[in-house]
């Protein structure tokens, strides 16, 4: 597609269950991100897909988090048994490569509340 | 020390004055430098990147990237209120390295 797509972009979500945002990245972009924004702070780093290997988690906050990426393409972040601290704006960004020079473009997010 | 800096602001500047944003970042080997503009809850875009020292200009936006300081700004000229935002800047320390941002300057242009 044109642009990073990403769905659902609002979520409401009762504590305890489990999410899923998924993101379809830039056609022909091997890299992918994903990050949180909780209200009026920075993005934080979550994960880095590289086709459809991870081979940086190090952002993932706990064991509750999760993503995979499948055929090069979406990725789908999961977060089970979701606390109230879980709510924020999931921002997927994808780039050509993980190369310095190359720039990442970013989907309008999905809006996360946890109740 | 953080990895890269921004000053918090808000800056406020009147309509038509220049605005100047700073960033300033540790790693010493970093090789790409890059301001993102973030309105309110909306997602970052790209305003500007800049690999090379000195200035870089695209419209009203001007990057200015010195290594010896490790410092990256932007001016934005003719400053209008549909410049108000918050600008993110984030840096690269080379490839198959992760981009590091700082939390970004907030923008206040008044009429």
């Amino acid at each position: 597609g044109a642009g990073v797509s990403q769905s659902p972009s609002n979520k409401v979500t009762e504590k305890g269950k489990d999410v899923e945002l998924r993101c379809d990245p830039i056609s022909g972009h091997t890299a992918l991100y994903w990050y949180r924004q909780s209200l009026g702070q920075g993005l934080e780093f979550l994960i880095y897909f590289q086709g459809n290997s991870a081979p940086d988690k190090s952002g993932l906050p706990s064991d509750r988090f999760s993503a995979e990426r499948t055929g090069g393409s979406v990725s789908t972040l999961t977060i089970q048994r979701t606390q109230q601290e879980d709510s924020a704006v999931y921002l997927c960004a994808s780039s050509l490569a993980r190369s310095s020079g190359n720039t990442i473009y970013f989907g309008e997010g999905s809006w996360l509340t946890v109740v | 020390q953080k990895e890269v800096e921004q000053n918090s602001g808000p800056l406020s500047v009147p309509e038509g004055a220049i605005a100047s944003l700073n960033c300033t970042y540790s790693d010493r080997v970093s090789q790409s430098f890059f301001w993102y503009r973030q309105y309110s809850g909306k997602s970052p875009e790209l305003i500007m990147s800049i690999y090379s020292n000195g200035d870089k200009e695209d419209g009203r936006f001007t990057a200015q990237l010195n290594k010896a300081s490790q410092y990256v700004s932007l001016l934005i000229r003719d400053s209008q209120p549909s410049d108000s935002a918050t600008y993110l800047c984030a840096v690269n320390a080379g490839n198959n390295r992760k981009l590091i941002w700082g939390l970004g300057t907030s923008l206040a242009v008044n009429p």
